[in-house]
């Protein structure tokens, strides 16, 4: 059973950099055709795709969101991250990590999400 | 605004069907079998219960059925039950070179 877990700062100001960490369990982020990604969501809005990321390493971004966001892997920690730079308000937003099995384009596996709240 | 368009809400009592479109154009719903859909009760993460338009994921009852014609995409629940009342969103595939993946506005089921 795979498991996710986002983990990082649930505060940040604006213009900073916004840095998430998704930690994987049950699986290895570097084996298999899995893709990795992360999702945002407003409050009392809906889904935003933002980003994932190959176990090849290879990215692919919402290209609204593209000239701000990376996404990267660690592999010996089994965990990929997302930064997302120079954040507004209309970044603050439950963010979610999740997985794309074999190479799909659905997701089969969600972390419980974390709030990221943008203000000074 | 949404890539995916689908209604705010949708309701019906117990043991009835729902039915939720999502319609998108050519380039994601209409061009690729890549529809998906999610459940979202408050203060959870979605849940996958339909995917390539009409597969249901192990452990989801067959009361949930999708389908799809042309450019629209349909979730139907069968059979309401009290714990089918949540936010569904739909999901497609919309091509490598655009944004990928799109997902709905989010439909608000209420089971009266």
């Amino acid at each position: 059973q795979v498991q996710l877990q986002e983990s990082g700062p649930r505060l940040v100001k604006p213009s900073q950099t916004l840095s998430l960490t998704c930690t994987v369990s049950g699986g290895s982020i570097s084996s298999g055709t899995s893709y990795w990604s992360w999702i945002r969501q407003p409050a009392g809005k809906g889904l935003e795709y933002i980003g994932r990321i190959y176990s090849s390493g290879n990215t692919n971004y919402n290209p609204s969101l593209k000239s701000r966001v990376t996404i990267s892997t660690d592999t010996s920690k089994n965990q990929f991250s997302l930064k997302l730079r120079s954040v507004t308000a209309a970044d603050t937003a439950v963010y979610y990590c999740a997985r794309n099995a074999g190479g799909t384009y659905y997701f089969d596996y969600w972390g419980q999400g974390t709030l990221v709240t943008v203000s000074s | 605004q949404s890539a995916l368009t689908q209604p705010p809400s949708a309701s019906g009592s117990p043991g009835q069907s729902v039915t939720i479109s999502c319609s998108g154009t050519s380039s994601d719903v209409g061009g690729y079998n890549y529809v998906s859909w999610y459940q979202q009760h408050p203060g959870k993460a979605p849940k996958l219960m339909i995917y390539e338009v009409t597969k249901r994921p192990s452990g989801v009852p067959d009361r949930f059925s999708g389908s799809k014609s042309g450019n629209t995409a349909s979730l139907t629940v069968s059979g309401l039950q009290a714990e089918d009342e949540a936010d569904y969103y739909c999901s497609s595939y919309a091509g490598s070179n655009t944004f990928d993946v799109v997902f709905g506005g989010g439909t608000k089921v209420t089971v009266l």
